[in-house]
């Protein structure tokens, strides 16, 4: 069936490293990506977006790449910090958009950053 | 600017209870959708809200209900509570669909 999943579940990184997290999803109607950061305690925290007609987008420290031809979703975050231990997740709208807003998760990879 | 509030944060419940969650959205922001999170079931779409009206709605039971006000405050509702039910309920407000949500801080549901 369709569905939003994450290769790992769990990354181990030392401070200054970069970091990939991985996404797949199934739907190629699927129209908008989005990362979030959620701690512990707390809720999703929007990170970056990317709509399926851009293949790269940047941040302050991510940078997020779609390849539409694997339908593959990465968000990357250069030199990490303690603070970017958390969970994150990819988010996928298949509903298209506009007036049919529904977004569907991953479950999630746990980042940790080791000091 | 305030970010998404929900109300309460933590609630415990017994099976067969009934319970109403709430969320102030972002000022300005018409859109509210709702998300259960679980271990198991990861972050799953409820429902979402916009101008009062349901517009999209997750694969979940009747039990699961909900209202926006006309101040796009919005209010979720579950029904005989089972087990299952504990979660944490978030929800996610943005000024109109199909743009990326800012979430609460959830509440935290308990059904023993």
């Amino acid at each position: 069936g369709e569905s939003v999943g994450l290769h790992l579940p769990t990354l181990s990184v030392q401070e200054g490293d970069n970091s990939i997290i991985n996404c797949a999803y199934s739907n190629s109607a699927s129209d908008y990506f989005i990362w979030y950061k959620q701690e512990s305690g707390k809720g999703p925290q929007f990170i970056i977006d990317i709509r399926s007609n851009m293949d790269k987008r940047q941040g302050q420290r991510v940078t997020v790449l779609l390849n539409k031809t694997v339908k593959h979703l990465s968000l990357q975050i250069a030199a990490t910090q303690p603070g970017d231990s958390a969970v994150y997740f990819c988010a996928e709208n298949r509903g298209g958009g506009g007036s049919n807003y529904k977004l569907t998760f991953g479950k999630g990879t746990l980042l940790t950053v080791n000091p | 600017k305030a970010g998404v509030t929900q109300t309460p944060r933590y609630l415990i419940k017994t099976r067969g209870q009934q319970v109403t969650l709430s969320c102030s959205p972002i000022s300005g922001h018409r859109s509210v959708s709702w998300y259960q999170q679980t271990p198991g079931q990861g972050l799953q779409f409820l429902f979402e809200y916009f101008s009062e009206t349901q517009r999209n709605k997750g694969n979940f039971p009747g039990r699961f209900s909900g209202r926006q006000f006309s101040n796009s405050r919005s209010e979720m509702n579950v029904s005989t509570l089972e087990l299952g039910d504990s979660a944490l309920y978030l929800c996610a407000s943005s000024l109109d669909p199909g743009l990326e949500g800012n979430f609460g801080p959830g509440t935290r549901l308990t059904v023993l």
